[in-house]
């Protein structure tokens, strides 16, 4: 079976621009997290969805982030007028089940954002 | 303090030793922990979850779990250079909030 796929892998965009990252998770998942990873970090959580709902977006660095996933499949991850502390490498991450702390999470292979 | 400390290495071990990566968190309401591996340029792959005190044991992979010290280790057996990664510990607080919170990862070296 598929698992976790993201598009674009690389993106390069100039500071002001908008762009939209996009999720493809493991079918049949229910919850679907993004995640934001600098070099030589972990991963840092940045918002959560279960199917459509997102139910956490506390980690949104800020207003110029904004996450949706309407039909509670693929989701988009879009940051407007980028800056370039946004480049980083942003994780999508699938799990089978709700909310439980029994739920192990599969990764994409990540979009790198480069912000020049 | 942070929320999940791991010794950033580099760890470095000769091939066929056995490599062990420890984990401590701080917030005592934790209940599930996982092991991801993170080749270099790559996203992070589950190789262990745990969930309650004790060992578990997956191949060459071994988790320990201890609550009441707060603290979570990983045992790799019988260490081969394919081993050479990053291994990001991870929480999870509890039931009503599924986000992980990840350490910033242990530099394993393998050499022959």
């Amino acid at each position: 079976g598929a698992g976790v796929s993201q598009s674009p892998r690389y993106k390069v965009a100039k500071r002001g621009q908008d762009v939209a990252l996009r999720c493809d998770p493991i079918s049949g998942h229910v919850s679907l997290f993004w995640y934001q990873q600098a070099l030589g970090q972990g991963p840092e959580f940045l918002t959560y969805f279960q199917n459509e709902a997102q139910l956490d977006k506390s980690g949104l660095p800020s207003d110029r982030f904004f996450a949706e996933r309407p039909e509670g499949s693929v989701s988009t991850l879009k940051i407007q007028r980028t800056q370039q502390e946004d480049s980083a490498v942003y994780l999508c991450a699938s799990s089978l089940h709700g909310l439980s702390s029994y739920n192990e999470q599969f990764f994409g292979p990540g979009t790198r954002l480069t912000v020049l | 303090q942070k929320e999940v400390e791991q010794n950033s290495g580099p760890l470095s071990v000769p091939e066929g030793a056995i490599a062990s990566l420890n984990c401590t968190y701080s917030d005592r309401v934790s209940q599930s922990f996982f092991w991801y591996r993170q080749y270099s340029g790559k996203s992070p792959e589950l190789i262990m979850s745990i969930y309650s005190n004790g060992d578990k044991e997956d191949g060459r992979f071994t988790a320990q779990l201890n609550k009441a010290s707060q603290y979570v280790s990983l045992l790799i057996r019988d260490s081969q250079p394919s081993d050479s990664a990053t291994y990001l510990c991870a929480v999870n607080r509890d039931g009503t909030a599924s986000k992980l919170t990840f350490g910033t990862g242990t530099r394993l070296q393998v050499t022959l």
